[in-house]
């Protein structure tokens, strides 16, 4: 079965500094995607970022950045330069491509950012 | 460009009650979703439609029924409602032609079975 794991339930992170959110995630598939969702406290699901298992390069979105480890199975978001508006909880999630409808999410993370 | 609207924002239901939650999205996505999320949890796929005039089930199927109306809309409906599908339900669409789709969501509707 699919899984994805997020050990932090919650964080705290200064203003300006950076934080790295943990994901790991368990599947025998070769070929999948791992995405990143953020939700603030309004409740809508916002997409962050996307990386292919078979991407060589780290994906990157402004302040965001995945660290991908594949032979660890993990994917772990950096946010850089963090700001108060990047509280919010965030999701791990992942896609396979034998179906790639189904996406396995993970508990999420709740980050605070302290001022 | 609305991306995907939920109706209603805002459910309570008695138990045994029956209520169809409505989506639509125009972004022309082949793809949509029905999700619920519960405290301390991330989402679970309910069912989805990976094209007009298909349906498939999801995690957690049971107590819920689905219509892809077109390709612009689907419906979600608790035919008898009970309070274990007490709940936040969105919706999503997606391109759905393969594992890099980014699923784009709704803004929510907040269940209450009583």
């Amino acid at each position: 079965a699919q899984k994805i794991t997020q050990t932090q339930p919650g964080m705290f992170v200064q203003e300006k500094e950076a934080v790295t959110l943990d994901c790991t995630y368990d599947t025998s598939d070769q070929s999948y995607g791992l995405f990143w969702y953020k939700q603030p406290s309004s409740g809508e699901m916002i997409f962050l970022i996307y990386q292919g298992s078979y991407d060589e390069q780290n994906a990157t979105e402004g302040r965001y950045s995945l660290n991908f480890q594949k032979a660890r199975k993990s994917a772990n978001l950096v946010i850089s330069a963090s700001q108060l508006g990047d509280s919010a909880m965030y999701f791990c999630a992942m896609s396979r491509d034998y179906n790639f409808n189904k996406f396995y999410f993970g508990s999420g993370t709740k980050l605070n950012v302290k001022p | 460009n609305a991306g995907v609207t939920q109706t209603p924002k805002f459910q309570v239901l008695k138990t045994g009650q029956s209520m169809t939650l409505q989506c639509a999205q125009d972004m022309n996505h082949n793809s949509m979703y029905w999700y619920r999320q519960d405290p301390g949890m991330g989402l679970r796929l309910i069912y989805y439609s990976a094209s007009e005039g298909t349906t498939d089930k999801g995690e957690v199927p049971n107590g819920y029924n689905v219509s892809r109306l077109n390709k612009r809309e689907f419906s979600l409906r608790l035919e008898s409602a009970a309070p274990s599908q007490t709940s936040v339900y969105f919706c999503a669409s997606s391109g759905g032609r393969d594992k890099s789709d980014t699923q784009y969501f709704g803004p929510g509707t907040r269940l209450t079975v009583l």
